[in-house]
């Protein structure tokens, strides 16, 4: 398996305008995170999805976030509009089941908003 | 809310020496931890996962174990190799809803 595959893997975007991150979880695995994280805060959880149902989504910053799961095998995350505060790292992880089996990450997309 | 802490932030120590990365959590009712490396500018790796009912589970050089009642645990590394430089993050997956909360990570140097 080609683990969990981020796209893109830099963004730089003028402040206002949309930004859409993808995800593609490892095949089989039913349980999506999505993580945000910063030199000064870490790493913060997003939102976490299992078998495509958002269970938490209590990480996500504002309205200007927003995540969809619309099959297994594709998330996005869209921050509309942008803000240069929304400047990190994105990362998307996966597992399978519910909490026993190791989460895998992808390698991350770098949003740098101007 | 689980809180996960990991002392020290930063360790630097001569190659070959043997060493401990500590991490503790708030809340001991979790499903499991892992430990993960990452190095600058990548992703996360998993190194070890231990589950609840266990005490420790050991890769290679890697020795992690688990005091769930406690709420600790500890990453022992033998025989440190400059490769070994990197962040080092603890992970527990707890909750009803099963998140996986992180500690902010210890930065390791290991000087050649």
């Amino acid at each position: 398996d080609a683990g969990v595959i981020q796209s893109p893997r830099h963004e730089v975007t003028e402040m206002g305008q949309e930004v859409t991150l993808r995800c593609k979880p490892i095949s089989g695995h039913n349980s999506l995170f999505w993580y945000r994280q910063t030199m000064m805060r870490g790493l913060e959880l997003l939102i976490y999805f299992n078998n495509n149902v958002p269970i938490d989504d209590s990480g996500m910053p504002e309205d200007r976030f927003s995540a969809k799961m619309p099959n297994a095998s594709f998330s996005t995350l869209k921050i509309q509009p942008s803000e240069p505060r929304d400047s990190a790292v994105y990362f998307c992880a996966s597992r399978l089941g519910q909490g026993n089996t190791e989460a895998f990450f992808g390698q991350g997309t770098r949003l740098t908003v101007v | 809310k689980q809180e996960v802490t990991q002392i020290p932030a930063a360790l630097s120590v001569p190659e070959g020496e043997n060493l401990v990365l500590n991490c503790s959590f708030t809340d001991s009712a979790i499903y499991n931890l892992q430990w993960f490396r990452q190095d600058p500018g990548k992703g996360l790796t998993s190194l070890l996962l231990i589950q609840s009912s266990q005490r420790e589970q050991t890769s290679g050089r890697l020795n992690a174990s688990l005091d769930k009642s406690s709420g600790r645990s500890t990453l022992y590394i033998a025989a440190s190799q400059p490769g070994d430089s990197a962040t080092y993050l603890c992970a527990v997956t707890s909750g009803s809803a099963r998140q996986l909360t992180f500690g902010s990570g210890t930065q390791l140097t290991v000087l050649p």
